[in-house]
């Protein structure tokens, strides 16, 4: 079974500040990996996402991701965090070897950035 | 505009009452996906279409059901609401099933 774990609820950075917000996932075959943000009562935007090749993923807003193999992690990272970007971060991971179709979520974080 | 479409935006029914949730997008994805959202539990996948007349259950299936008889549309269906329905609910699209998904703006439904 293919799993996804946000070890923190809510995530308190500076403006200015580096922000890192955390993913771990479980999948028995090489995972897809990706990260989706979500305003208030707006729908989910896809942010950035690992398939394969480099470890670090760059994406939308100034966001990146680290994949690690050995740690199973995929944290999302950003060197100066805005007010704007406060908003819920969701990882998600889909296996690529077993056929499953799913697409599977960590239950969230939620970042808050302070002026 | 490319987009997901999902409507009604907002609804309040009770329990017991059919209802039909619409999606639909423009972009001629293949791959299409309905999730609910709840606090503390993240997205979990209701059900997904690989293409036309063909669709599977995800990893809460129970008490919805789906059809796709146009690559456009792949409404959900609540046949007889509960309560423990009431919820976020979130249709997506991809060209592909490993393709980034793009998401529906949310129907909040609450079932009484």
């Amino acid at each position: 079974a293919q799993s996804v774990a946000q070890p923190e609820d809510q995530v308190n950075v500076a403006e200015g500040n580096p922000l890192t917000v955390k993913c771990t996932y479980s999948v028995s075959g090489n995972p897809y990996l990706f990260w989706y943000v979500q305003y208030p009562n707006r729908g989910l935007q896809f942010l950035l996402k690992y398939i394969t090749g480099d470890n670090l993923v760059k994406g939308s807003y100034g966001f990146e991701a680290e994949f690690n193999k050995s740690q199973t992690s995929f944290h999302l990272k950003k060197p100066s965090a805005l007010v704007s970007d406060s908003a819920l971060y969701f990882c998600a991971v889909r296996d690529m070897d077993t056929g499953r179709r799913a697409l599977t979520f960590g239950s969230g974080t939620r970042l808050q950035v302070q002026p | 505009e490319a987009q997901v479409t999902q409507n009604p935006r907002y609804l309040i029914t009770v329990t017991g009452k059919k209802l039909t949730v619409t999606c639909s997008q423009n972009m001629n994805h293949e791959y299409m996906s309905w999730y609910r959202q709840d606090p503390g539990l993240g997205l979990r996948q209701i059900y997904y279409s690989m293409n036309v007349e063909v669709t599977d259950k995800g990893d809460v299936p129970e008490g919805y059901k789906v059809s796709r008889k146009e690559k456009r549309n792949f409404p959900l269906i609540l046949e007889s609401p509960s309560p423990n329905q009431t919820s976020l609910y979130f249709c997506a699209s991809s060209p592909r099933v490993q393709e980034t998904q793009y998401f529906g703006p949310g129907t909040r439904l609450l079932v009484l």
